[in-house]
C-alpha cells in the first residue's frame, strides 16, 4: 500500500482565499483524522470520522472549516475564507478498526505546509 | 486543565548511550499511551503503544514505561545511533473518547 496519500504537499494562498486539502487514506482503514501542527500549540485533533461518519469535531477552531468524507477512499479539508493564522502543517491519519477501545495506531500522511499570506 | 508535558529543549547524547525522553500529565487517566516518531517534513511514524495495565512494553532497541500513579511515561532508546536523531511525540488517550492527545514533542539528537 502507497501510504496515505495528501494533496497538495505545499499549499501559498491569500488571505480570504478559499483552500480544499485532500487525503486519501489507506484502504480497509476505518477511521480518518485530520490534524493540524504548530511550533506553538504542537498536533491538535481536528476532526475525526468513523466509516465516513464525521463523529467529533469539537476540534475544528471556527464555522471556516469544513471536512466532508464521501466515500472511504477520499477525504476534504477546507478552510473558507482562510487567514494568516491558518498557516501551519495538516495531516491526515487513517486507522484500521481494532476491534473496539484505543489501542490503535494511526498512520499519518506527509502533510500539507499552508501558508496564507 | 488536563496537560501533556514533553520536555521542549532538545536532548543531545552521544551514540551507544542510552536516550530517556519523558511524559508527563496532569487530569488525565489515560487507558492508552502511544509514543510516535517524527522527522523534518514528515508525519509522525507510529513506535509503541502501552496499556495502563502494562508497566512496560518493548520492542527491539525501545522500552516504554506507563506509571499511572506518577502519571508519567518514559521512552528509553538503547544503543542510541545518529539515525534515531529525531522528534518523540507522546500521545495520550483522552478518557474513552476514541482521540488521542498529542504533547508537543522532545527533540532527540544522537552524536557520533
Amino acid at each position: 500500500d502507497a501510504g496515505v496519500i495528501q494533496s497538495p504537499r505545499h499549499e501559498v494562498t491569500e488571505m480570504g482565499q478559499e483552500v480544499t486539502l485532500r487525503c486519501k487514506p489507506i484502504s480497509g482503514h476505518d477511521y480518518l483524522f485530520w490534524y493540524r501542527q504548530t511550533m506553538m500549540r504542537g498536533l491538535e485533533l481536528l476532526i475525526y470520522f468513523n466509516n465516513n461518519v464525521p463523529i467529533d469535531d469539537s476540534g475544528m477552531p471556527e464555522d471556516r472549516f469544513s471536512a466532508k468524507m464521501p466515500n472511504a477512499s477520499f477525504s476534504t479539508l477546507k478552510i473558507q475564507p482562510s487567514e494568516p493564522r491558518d498557516s501551519a502543517v495538516y495531516f491526515c491519519a487513517s486507522s484500521p478498526w481494532m476491534g473496539g477501545g484505543s489501542s490503535y495506531e494511526q498512520y499519518f500522511g506527509p502533510g500539507t505546509r499552508l501558508t496564507v499570506t | 486543565s488536563q496537560k501533556i508535558e514533553q520536555n521542549s529543549e532538545a536532548l543531545n547524547i552521544q551514540e551507544g548511550k542510552t536516550a530517556t525522553l519523558t511524559c508527563n500529565y496532569t487530569n488525565y487517566s489515560p487507558a492508552y499511551l502511544q509514543w510516535y516518531r517524527q522527522d523534518p517534513g514528515r508525519g509522525p511514524v507510529f513506535l509503541l503503544l502501552i496499556r495502563e495495565n502494562e508497566k512496560e512494553k518493548r520492542k527491539e532497541r525501545l522500552k516504554v514505561t506507563f506509571d499511572t500513579t506518577l502519571k508519567q511515561s518514559l521512552f528509553h532508546i538503547t544503543a542510541s545511533q545518529p539515525a534515531d536523531s529525531a522528534t518523540y511525540l507522546c500521545a495520550l488517550e483522552a478518557s474513552g473518547t476514541y482521540k488521542y492527545i498529542f504533547g508537543t514533542g522532545t527533540r532527540l539528537k544522537v552524536l557520533a
